[in-house]
């Protein structure tokens, strides 16, 4: 059972409008919520995070949305660029949990055309 | 800084043999995480090792197994191999803080079983 959930598997965005990527999940325990982008051949490098305590987190283009109730976030990119074309992850902690374990999501590739 | 250093970054192997992946994490980074990543199934948490002490554990069978050296580096091995391990192993290190989400990764060990 996937407790984080990315159904969309790929988004193509026009360069310099804004890309929207969603996220779902189930446990309520998850207080804590990073993106990630993945190059090929590239290990995943941490993008932007948010704390359960606040519902926004902006980060020059990128700004991450936290619905609580409906268990969601999404990641906006703002404007587009081909550079942002990659896999992007989200991820999701319970602070409780000792240690750094992250569950993430499936991945959406995200294509920003020129 | 040097980075994630994962090695070997390609390796084929045939079913039921067994392997061994190595890990040497940012200096000062005491926590390792291992990761696997599928077509699809984004990253699964393997298991975290912290000073040399096993973390966390994810919900993988008993043939994959890891240990961390006092100098933090880590190793995970996989044994009696099937045609479903084959997949990107990923390394994450971090300074070990209490859940701090924030993990760096290698370019990764791209396992393939034949």
């Amino acid at each position: 059972d996937q407790q984080v959930k990315q159904n969309s598997p790929s988004l193509s965005v026009q360069e310099g409008r804004i890309s929207i990527l969603n996220c779902d999940y189930t446990n309520s325990m998850f207080d804590y919520f990073l993106w990630y982008k993945k190059y090929p051949a590239e290990g995943p490098t941490f993008l932007i995070s948010i704390s359960s305590i606040k519902d926004k987190n902006e980060d020059g283009r990128f700004t991450v949305f936290l619905n609580k109730s409906a268990k969601h976030l999404s990641l906006h990119i703002v404007p587009s660029q081909p550079g942002d074309s990659a896999v992007y992850f989200c991820a999701a902690s319970d602070y409780n949990n000792a240690g750094n374990m992250l569950t993430f999501g499936g991945g959406t590739r995200l294509m920003v055309k020129p | 800084k040097a980075g994630v250093t994962q090695t070997p970054r390609y390796l084929i192997k045939t079913r039921g043999q067994q392997v061994t992946l190595s890990c040497s994490p940012i200096s000062g980074h005491r926590s390792v995480s291992w990761y696997q990543q599928t077509p699809g199934q984004g990253l699964q948490f393997l298991f975290e090792y912290f000073s040399e002490t096993q973390r966390n554990k994810g919900n993988f069978p008993g043939r994959f197994s890891g240990r961390q050296f006092s100098n933090s580096r880590s190793e995970m091995n996989v044994s009696t191999l099937e045609l479903g391990d084959s997949a990107l192993y990923l390394c994450a290190s971090s300074s070990g803080g209490w859940n701090t989400g924030e993990l760096f990764f290698g370019e990764g060990s791209r396992l393939t079983v034949l």
